[in-house]
């Protein structure tokens, strides 16, 4: 069964700074990863997606990257803001008979500071 | 723009009674759906997936008979969460996924449910 894991749970940075955000996951048959934000109360936005493929795409200020083999992929986002500030989710779809369904990790709860 | 949409955005309704929860595709026809539930401060859970025309598969330890789903359009799938308890108090999100490619998923703004 596939698990995702986020590291760290939470995280506070002041404005300006650069920060990664971690997710790992145990089986590497995944068809993408994706990166979501969800505010508070709210649904998600999709930020990213990696195909299995790519190693890794970017977005503005937003780079993901994507390392299958080790089942890792790393969120970095350039000169945070306080408009940043979210809980970011890193979601798997598993490849072959899963029915392409999403496993979503806990998430990062990220604060910056004006 | 929005691609998906839920309604209601929350809901408070008394133990024992159902709620019934929309998930409209508002872009594209959506042959399959999905249904999640979010416990505060936890990830999402997949709860089932919604299949148009057909019987929703549901995941392991989720009561098909107490969270029924009807997914009778291409654009429409429904939740309804049947003699209510407080412990089915959640956010539920839906989500529509594309076709082929990506399988990338698109997610409503979500309803809370809260049961009193």
């Amino acid at each position: 069964k596939q698990e995702v894991t986020q590291i760290p749970a939470a995280l506070s940075v002041p404005e300006g700074e650069n920060l990664v955000l971690n997710c790992s996951f145990t089986d590497s048959a995944i068809y993408n990863l994706q990166w979501f934000r969800q505010d508070p109360g709210k649904g998600l936005t999709s930020l990213l997606l990696i195909q299995s493929s790519q190693r890794e795409q970017t977005s503005g200020r937003l780079n993901a990257s994507l390392d299958k083999s080790s089942g890792r992929s790393t969120l970095y986002i350039a000169a945070s803001q306080p408009g940043d500030s979210a809980t970011y989710l890193c979601a798997v779809t598993d490849s072959g008979g899963s029915n392409y369904k999403l496993t979503f990790g806990k998430g990062t709860l990220l604060t910056v500071n004006p | 723009g929005a691609v998906v949409s839920q309604h209601p955005s929350w809901v408070i309704c008394k133990s024992g009674t159902s709620v019934k929860i929309e998930c409209r595709s508002l872009d594209f026809q959506a042959t399959t759906m999905f249904w999640y539930r979010q416990f505060p401060k936890q990830s999402l859970m997949l709860m089932a997936t919604s299949n148009e025309g057909s019987k929703a598969t549901y995941e392991q330890g989720v009561e098909k008979d107490k969270f029924l789903i009807n997914h009778a359009s291409l654009t429409l799938s429904t939740l309804t969460v049947t003699s209510a308890h407080p412990e089915d108090s959640s956010f539920y999100i839906c989500s529509r996924r594309l076709a082929g490619g990506s399988y990338e998923q698109y997610f409503g703004p979500g309803t809370r449910l809260t049961v009193t």
